[in-house]
């Protein structure tokens, strides 16, 4: 079955630090991969997504992801965290058995303390 | 460029009462629609999704139920609401790749 894992809950980081918030995924054939970011009380933004080509993949607000096809993992990264990085992170995978869906993690909290 | 609209923002209601929620994209033709609940700010469940009008499948079976009587608009209802239809909202729009959010209602059942 498709799955996506986001192994950490919370992820704690001081502000300036480098972070990396984790993904894992299971699917059969090559996968489809996105990050998301929510605010309190917000809809989901659009981070961004690995379709083909570059395993490192940048994205909005100086984030980006690292592909790894051995170990199946799309962990997001950023150099130096701000506290405006505090939100909620949704790792995603679209689901080839159905066209129409998108695979959710259940969300990893990033707090950057000043 | 693609923009999608959702309201209300927030909404309370008293249990029994009925429920609309209303959805619009425009800027695009013919998107993906999907009616998500995310329940005390984490997981997303995937409620509904749609391939076209009048094309609608629903994921879990629930209180609720959407339509889509136009390309670009896609609508959660329900009959009679209950309390553990509380919760955060989301609609969304995409073709075969990432989807793109509205900024959500968050519902209060009473």
């Amino acid at each position: 079955a498709q799955s996506v894992a986001q192994p950490e809950d919370q992820v704690n980081v001081a502000e300036g630090n480098p972070l990396t918030v984790k993904c894992t995924y299971s699917v059969s054939g090559n996968p489809y991969l996105f990050w998301y970011v929510q605010y309190p009380n917000r809809g989901l933004q659009f981070l961004l997504k690995y379709i083909t080509g570059d395993n490192l993949v940048k994205g909005s607000y100086g984030f980006e992801a690292e592909f790894n096809k051995s170990q199946t993992s799309f962990h997001l990264k950023k150099p130096s965290a701000l506290v405006s990085d505090s939100a909620l992170y949704f790792c995603a995978v679209r689901d080839i058995l159905s066209n129409y869906q998108l695979i959710w993690g259940a969300g990893t909290k990033l707090i950057i303390k000043p | 460029s693609q923009t999608i609209h959702q309201w209300p923002a927030t909404l309370v209601q008293p249990v029994g009462s009925p429920l609309s929620l209303e959805c619009t994209v425009e800027g695009t033709s013919n998107p993906n629609l999907y009616w998500y609940r995310q329940a005390a700010g984490r997981g997303l469940q995937l409620l509904f999704y749609s391939i076209g009008i009048d094309q609608i499948s629903s994921e879990v079976p629930q209180n609720l139920s959407a339509s889509r009587p136009q390309d670009r608009q896609f609508i959660l209802s329900s009959k009679k609401l209950l309390l553990s239809d509380s919760g955060f909202y989301l609609c969304a729009w995409g073709w075969d790749t990432e989807a793109f959010f509205g900024q959500g209602t968050r519902l209060t059942v009473v």
